[in-house]
């Protein structure tokens, strides 16, 4: 079957870095999204990686390996408003999306 | 600005009542949208993929006569939740891509419906 797994929730201190994994299973790969959920709305885009390596943007970054079904997003000098929900989703071979349940970080003053 | 405009954003309705949800694209067209439900602390579950001017593809437990998905324009997805029971509760969001098959989703503002 296809699974997600990521940690249901992270607390970090204001200013900080952490670093949140998600490792994937899927029927073929086409890519990695990762999205940022507050509570209430709507995710939004942070980023997409399909090759190995890491993409940085901004305070934020991105990890994937691919032969190891793993990738990690790196959040740098936190504030208090990226506390939110961050969600991995893997595109498999039919371009469907499969969806971690999210990781919920907490950040603390 | 948001390229995906979602309507209404909150509704409350009497149990056996009909909700209409829209989704529209705003300055692209989007021959495909989807629909997602979202229960409290727990990730996105895909509906259905609603497809411009053919029929949605639901997915596997999802009944397609109690959620119709009309998609009669490439700018507009509508969902409708018939004769709905509390247990029909949650967020609903809404998403389209941007053309290429690859690119990530906008995401709607969501529509947090709550049944009585």
């Amino acid at each position: 079957g296809q699974n997600i797994d990521q940690p249901t929730e992270m607390t970090a201190t204001e200013g900080a870095i952490v670093q949140i994994n998600c490792t994937y299973q899927t029927s073929g790969f086409n890519g990695l999204f990762w999205y940022q959920q507050h509570a209430g709305e709507a995710p939004t885009f942070l980023s997409y990686n399909v090759l190995d390596g890491l993409e940085e943007k901004g305070r934020f970054s991105s990890f994937l390996s691919r032969s190891k079904g793993y990738s990690y997003l790196l959040l740098k000098e936190l504030q208090m408003k990226d506390s939110a929900s961050y969600l991995c989703a893997a595109l498999d071979s039919n371009y469907q999306l499969i969806w971690g349940a999210g990781t919920k970080l907490i950040i603390k003053p | 600005g948001a390229v995906v405009s979602q309507h209404p954003s909150r509704v409350i309705c009497k149990s056996g009542t009909s909700v209409k949800i829209e989704c529209r694209s705003l300055d692209f067209q989007a021959t495909t949208m989807f629909w997602y439900r979202q229960f409290p602390k727990q990730s996105l579950m895909l509906m259905a993929t609603s497809n411009e001017g053919s029929k949605a593809t639901y997915e596997q437990g999802v009944e397609k006569d109690k959620f119709l998905i009309n998609h009669a324009s490439l700018t507009l997805s509508t969902l409708t939740v018939t004769s709905a029971h509390p247990e029909d509760s949650s967020f609903y969001i809404c998403s389209a891509g941007m053309g290429q098959i690859a690119s990530p989703l906008h995401f709607g503002n969501g529509t947090r419906l709550t049944v009585t």
